[in-house]
């Protein structure tokens, strides 16, 4: 069966220092990848999707890679800030407005 | 466009009891999502809709729940009846296809059954 894996539950990081988020998927071939941000008590916000013809996004200080081989993306966030602090959420899709299958997320805290 | 509205924000019940909860997505989108979320499940797909025709409920849990889309601009969510274990922060989201913007998720409805 599918099976997405965000690394570590929690990850914590100094401010001004690069985040660095995993997802990593098995039993799936996903079209496209999606990062999503949710704060508690709110609903997940849309950051940014990749396709999987896609190596790299980015926007302002985020960047996402896919890599299909190694079936994994990588999601930073450069020079952080304690607003990073969040659950951030990948999801795999096979278009790019249906179905999708979420990971459970990663909870970065930034300190100041 | 005020997003995705999503009624009501918590709803408390008894066991047994009949709960609705409903959506309102974005104009012209034309995707529909039922999510739910817990701590120990994560979030869930249990059904979706392109334009208000059911396309995959084999995230429904059992026949206590349904959901209907009568038009492009309301869905609801019926669990009847329900039990403690139906407890959990339900989201609805919406999407466009052909769109590189992802869903859009409201900001939930946080059941407690007890």
């Amino acid at each position: 069966s599918q099976k997405i894996e965000q690394n570590s539950e929690a990850l914590n990081i100094q401010e001004g220092k690069t985040a660095t988020l995993t997802c990593n998927y098995t039993n799936y071939s996903p079209a496209y990848l999606q990062w999503y941000r949710q704060d508690p008590g709110r609903g997940p916000v849309f950051l940014l999707l990749i396709r999987e013809n896609e190596k790299e996004k980015r926007k302002e200080r985020l960047k996402v890679t896919f890599d299909t081989t190694l079936k994994q993306s990588l999601f930073h966030i450069t020079a952080s800030q304690p607003a990073d602090s969040a659950t951030y959420l990948c999801a795999l899709s096979n278009t790019n407005a249906g179905k999708s299958t979420f990971g459970d997320g990663t909870t970065l805290t930034v300190k100041p | 466009d005020a997003g995705v509205i999503q009624s009501p924000r918590h709803e408390v019940t008894e066991m047994g009891q009949e709960v609705t909860l409903r959506c309102k997505p974005i104009s012209g989108h034309d995707y529909l999502f039922w999510y739910r979320q817990t701590m120990m499940r994560g979030l869930e797909l249990l059904i979706y809709f392109n334009n208000n025709v059911p396309i995959d409920d084999s995230g429904m849990p059992e026949d206590r729940f349904s959901a209907k889309m009568p038009n492009a601009s309301f869905s609801t969510l019926k669990i009847q009846p329900s039990e403690p274990r139906d407890s959990a922060v339900y989201f609805c989201a919406s999407s466009l296809s052909g769109g590189d913007y992802g869903y859009t998720f409201g900001s939930g409805t946080r059941l407690t059954v007890v």
